[in-house]
C-alpha cells in the first residue's frame, strides 16, 4: 500500500519562499509528483522526480531523497496566485499494476 | 485549457442507483485514468486504461468498473450507488502508460456527483 503525508495548511508572505514536505511510503516505487490545484480547478503538473537530487523549473523546484522517503516542493518568490492546494503523488506497483496516489494536499495561503 | 473533456458536469443520483460518467481524452493520448476526489482530500486512483484494457486499479470496489473505446475515450460505472460515492470524479489522459511516461497527466474539470 502507499501512505503519503503533507502538511494540510501552510501560510506564506508575498515574494517569500515556502517549502512543502512530503514523505511516503509505497511498494515499487517508480517516480514522484507535484500538482497544483486551484479551488473549483483540476490538477495541474508541476515536477516529476523519479532519481535523487533537485528539479528546478522557474520559481518551482522539486527535491527528492528516495532513500527517505521524502520529497519537498520550494516555490520562491511567493505570488498571491500561487494561492492553491499542492498535491504530493507517488507512483507505485503492486499486483494491481501502477497506480499514481495522491497525498491529501497542503492548502496554501499568500497574504500580501 | 487541457482538451480533456467530461461529462455530464453534475449530477444528483439517489442511493442504489447506477451513474455512468464520460470522458474524451487529449488528442493522441492513449491512456485515461480516473480519480475520486472527496471535498478537501486528494485525488484517490481508481483505475487506469490503456489501449482498452484495465491495466492499474486503486483500492476501490468491483462495483466501480470502466471501459475504454477505440478512440480512447472512456467512461466510468459506478453501480449500487452510496452516500460515501458523492465526490467529484477527475479523469486524466496521458500518452503511454503509467509505467512508462514522466506522470504530467492532463485533467479534465470533472464530474461533481451527489448521492442522495
Amino acid at each position: 500500500g502507499q501512505n503519503i503525508d503533507q502538511p494540510t495548511e501552510m501560510t506564506a508572505t508575498e515574494g517569500a519562499i515556502v517549502q512543502i514536505n512530503c514523505t511516503y511510503q509505497t511498494s515499487g516505487f517508480n517516480g514522484l509528483f507535484w500538482y497544483q490545484q486551484h479551488a473549483g480547478e483540476a490538477p495541474t503538473f508541476l515536477s516529476y522526480n523519479v532519481l535523487d537530487g533537485l528539479e528546478e523549473k522557474g520559481r518551482f523546484s522539486s527535491f527528492l531523497s528516495r532513500s527517505k522517503g521524502y520529497s519537498y516542493l520550494l516555490l520562491k518568490e511567493l505570488q498571491m496566485k500561487d494561492s492553491a492546494s499542492y498535491l504530493c503523488a507517488v507512483r507505485g506497483y503492486s499486483n494491481s499494476g501502477y497506480a499514481l496516489n495522491f497525498g491529501k494536499g497542503t492548502s496554501l495561503l499568500v497574504t500580501p | 485549457e487541457t482538451g480533456v473533456t467530461q461529462s455530464p458536469t453534475h449530477l444528483i443520483k439517489t442511493r442504489g442507483q447506477q451513474v455512468t460518467l464520460r470522458c474524451s481524452s487529449q488528442s493522441g493520448h492513449n491512456t485515461v485514468s480516473w480519480y475520486q476526489q472527496a471535498l478537501g482530500q486528494g485525488p484517490q486512483f481508481i483505475f487506469q486504461y490503456y489501449r482498452e484494457e484495465e491495466n492499474g486499479r486503486g483500492n476501490f470496489p468491483p462495483r466501480f468498473s470502466g471501459l475504454q473505446f477505440p478512440n480512447y475515450s472512456s467512461e466510468l460505472n459506478v453501480n449500487a450507488l452510496e452516500l460515501d460515492d458523492s465526490a467529484l470524479y477527475l479523469c486524466a489522459s496521458s500518452s503511454g502508460t503509467l509505467a512508462s511516461n514522466t506522470g504530467e497527466l492532463f485533467f479534465g474539470e470533472g464530474s461533481r456527483l451527489t448521492v442522495l
